[in-house]
């Protein structure tokens, strides 16, 4: 059975540092990768997809994601955090085959603080 | 705006009620995905329907039921709630265009 494995519960770090969120995947196949971002009270916003080629992907408010197969991995990366990207991430995994079967798996999600 | 509309956005109920959620997908899209937000189990896929029918289920209790109009729009039921119930049930449309969230419904058993 699919499973995504986010190993940091909660992370901080001060604004203007580099960040990375891990995100370890199970999955018989190569899947479709997503990472999304949810601010307190608020739903899931897609913050970027890997479905095939470049392994590194780039995202909306300056995120990326690099692909890594060899590891199973598809980490978050931030050059430099911003007060607003305080919020918690889920990294998730979905079939590849395309179709209209396309439930998601999500990982426990690691919560980012800010410190100014 | 996702353009997935759920209502409501708050519901706060007794241990034994019957609720209903609502869900009305993208336009165009005739996949619906019920998943449920809770402190101890994380961000779970309840069940899918496509285009009125039932296509995949996930961890969804007995209790738990769901459907998808000829509209479209899709409806969680929950009944008999219980304490552990409370949660953020999130609805999911999928599309030519990908895979959107809505904003969710919080509900509350008291």
């Amino acid at each position: 059975a699919q499973s995504v494995t986010q190993p940091d519960i909660h992370i901080t770090v001060s604004e203007g540092a580099s960040l990375e969120l891990r995100c370890n995947y199970s999955y018989g196949a190569t899947p479709y990768l997503f990472w999304y971002v949810q601010s307190p009270g608020q739903g899931l916003q897609l913050l970027l997809k890997y479905f095939s080629g470049d392994t590194l992907v780039q995202g909306i408010k300056g995120f990326e994601a690099e692909f890594k197969r060899s590891q199973s991995s598809f980490n978050l990366r931030k050059p430099s955090v911003h007060w607003s990207d305080a919020a918690e991430y889920f990294c998730a995994v979905g079939p590849n085959s395309g179709g209209s079967n396309y439930k998601l798996t999500f990982g426990k999600g690691t919560l980012l603080t800010v410190n100014p | 705006d996702s353009g997935v509309t759920q209502t409501p956005k708050h519901l706060i109920t007794a241990t034994g009620q019957r609720v209903t959620l609502r869900c009305s997908p993208r336009s165009g899209d005739l996949s619906v995905y019920w998943y449920q937000q809770s402190l101890d189990q994380g961000l779970q896929f309840l069940i899918q329907y496509y285009n009125g029918e039932e296509r995949a289920k996930g961890n969804i209790l007995e209790r738990f039921s769901a459907q998808q109009f000829p509209d479209l729009h899709s409806e969680l039921n929950l009944s008999s709630l219980e304490l552990g119930d409370s949660a953020l049930y999130f609805c999911a449309s999928q599309g030519y265009r990908g895979y959107t969230f809505g904003s969710g419904t919080r509900l509350t058993v008291v």
